[in-house]
C-alpha cells in the first residue's frame, strides 16, 4: 500500500506562502491517480483543497482557488502545495492523499501548520 | 454547493451496541459519489466506505453503508472499543470538489 509523507515548515508567517510537500513511496505518482490535499483546523471538520492527476491537470476548492497551486513533479515521487497570503485562518493539519473512486482512499498522518508572527 | 448535515452530532453507546449514523445532502447525489470516513484522535481520517455502499480495503464487515438521493447512513452492529471515534460523510460533486459532513461524535457509554 503506497506511503505518504507530508513535510514543510510547521510555521508561517501571517500574509506569507504556505508550502507543503508530500512524498510518495512508490510510482503510483506516474499512474492514472487523482491526488489531493485535505485541512482540518483544529478541532474543526475537513476541508479538501484541491487535486492533481499525474499529467498536471488540477482542481481547486472554490473558496481557495484563488490562493492555491497544487503541483507534481513524477522524477522526485512528489506533489507540492503552495497557498498565498496566509492568515491565522489558515492554521490547520494539511493532508495529502491518494483518492480513490469518488473517495479520498489513502491519507498522510498530517502536518500542523500554524499560522502565527 | 452542495451541503452535507450529519445526524446526530455525537452519541454515546456501550461496546456491543448497534448504531446508524445519518448524512443528509441539499440536494440529490449519484449514489458513486458518497463515501464514509472514520477519524480517531490524533489520526489522518480512514475511508471506511465509497460509493455509498463498498467497503474498503480490511475494513471489518460490521460497518455498512446505504442510502440514496439525499440520504445517506452508515450502520456500525457491534461495536468494539476501537470504533468510537468521529465519523464523517462526503460527497463528489462536479465540477470536480469534495465535500464533506460535519461529523459525528461517537462516544464510548
Amino acid at each position: 500500500q503506497v506511503q505518504l509523507q507530508e513535510s514543510g515548515p510547521g510555521l508561517v508567517e501571517p500574509s506569507g506562502t504556505l508550502s507543503l510537500t508530500c512524498a510518495v513511496s512508490d510510482g503510483s505518482i506516474s499512474s492514472s491517480n487523482w491526488w489531493s490535499w485535505v485541512r482540518q483546523p483544529p478541532g474543526k471538520g475537513l476541508e479538501w483543497i484541491g487535486q492533481i492527476y499525474h499529467n498536471g491537470r488540477t482542481d481547486y476548492n472554490p473558496s481557495l482557488k484563488s490562493r492555491v497551486t497544487i503541483s507534481i513533479d513524477k522524477s522526485k515521487l512528489q506533489f507540492s502545495l503552495k497557498l498565498t497570503s496566509v492568515t491565522a485562518a489558515d492554521t490547520a493539519v494539511y493532508y495529502c492523499v491518494l483518492n480513490g473512486a469518488f473517495s479520498l482512499a489513502s491519507w498522510g498522518q498530517g502536518t500542523l501548520v500554524t499560522v502565527s508572527s | 454547493e452542495i451541503v452535507l448535515t450529519q445526524s446526530p452530532g455525537a452519541l454515546s453507546l456501550s461496546p456491543g451496541e448497534e448504531t446508524t449514523l445519518s448524512c443528509r445532502a441539499s440536494q440529490s447525489v449519484s449514489s458513486r459519489y458518497v463515501a464514509w470516513y472514520q477519524q480517531k484522535a490524533g489520526q489522518a481520517p480512514r475511508l471506511l466506505i465509497y460509493g455509498t455502499s463498498n467497503r474498503a480495503t480490511g475494513i471489518p464487515d460490521r460497518f455498512s453503508g446505504s442510502g440514496s438521493e439525499t440520504d445517506f447512513t452508515l450502520t456500525i452492529t457491534r461495536l468494539e472499543p476501537e470504533d468510537f471515534a468521529v465519523y464523517y460523510c462526503q460527497q463528489f460533486s462536479s465540477p470536480p470538489m469534495y465535500t464533506f459532513g460535519q461529523g459525528t461524535k461517537l462516544e464510548i457509554k
